[in-house]
């Protein structure tokens, strides 16, 4: 079935770090991939998506690369902020559906 | 930016309560989901809404819940008797159209807490 599996947090880093969030799917169709963040207190956001192999998405400085051979949809960011601290989710849609097939989501901490 | 509401942000209810969870959609959207998530779980989607009818829903959407667009605004989600299992953070959503490419516009959540 459809599924992803994205990296177990919470994550920690400080200021100006690299940041890479995992993510893996099967997809039994050929799916869209959406990065989604929550704040504190907010709903979720979309934050990037892609629809087709080796699209790059990009937002707020935040970047994930469609990898088809690798079945990959990595979150990275070169920089990260105090302000990027939130729950990151990794979601497939297959291009059939309708349906959201979100992984458990990774918590971002991020100290000055 | 359009936001979609839900009410409230948390609720304690015993269980064999019933519970109604309330959102209201962007405007113009005509297409309405809710999902959860169960704390250290994945979120889930529980149903979606068109045209005044569900389209789509999946196993968790047993007897026990039930959806209604009251009025013009408001999408809610109805549990008849709340059980422990049913402690989540329930989210709503909505989209303009239909598609895998299309993303939604997600409300900040209500915390279901069943004692």
């Amino acid at each position: 079935g459809d599924s992803v599996t994205q990296m177990e947090g919470p994550v920690t880093l400080s200021e100006e770090a690299f940041l890479t969030i995992n993510c893996t799917y099967t997809a039994t169709g050929y799916p869209s991939l959406f990065w989604y963040v929550q704040y504190p207190g907010e709903g979720l956001q979309l934050l990037l998506k892609a629809t087709k192999a080796d699209d790059k998405g990009s937002n707020k400085g935040f970047e994930a690369t469609y990898r088809k051979e690798t079945t990959s949809f990595h979150l990275e960011k070169g920089s990260v902020q105090v302000s990027d601290s939130a729950v990151y989710f990794c979601a497939l849609k297959v291009n059939t559906g309708n349906q959201f097939y979100f992984g458990t989501g990774t918590s971002l901490t991020v100290i000055p | 930016e359009p936001e979609v509401t839900q009410t409230p942000s948390h609720q304690v209810t015993q269980m064999g309560q019933e519970v109604i969870l309330r959102c209201v959609p962007i405007s113009n959207h005509l297409y309405f989901y809710w999902y959860r998530q169960i704390l250290g779980q994945k979120v889930e989607f529980l149903v979606s809404f068109y045209n005044n009818e569900i389209s789509e829903k999946s196993e968790i959407f047993d007897d026990q819940f039930s959806v209604e667009r009251p009025d013009g605004s408001n999408f809610t989600l109805k549990i008849r008797s709340t059980k422990l299992e049913d402690s989540a953070m329930y989210f709503c959503a909505s989209s303009e159209a239909r598609g895998g490419s299309v993303s939604y516009t997600f409300g900040s959540g209500t915390r279901l807490t069943v004692v």
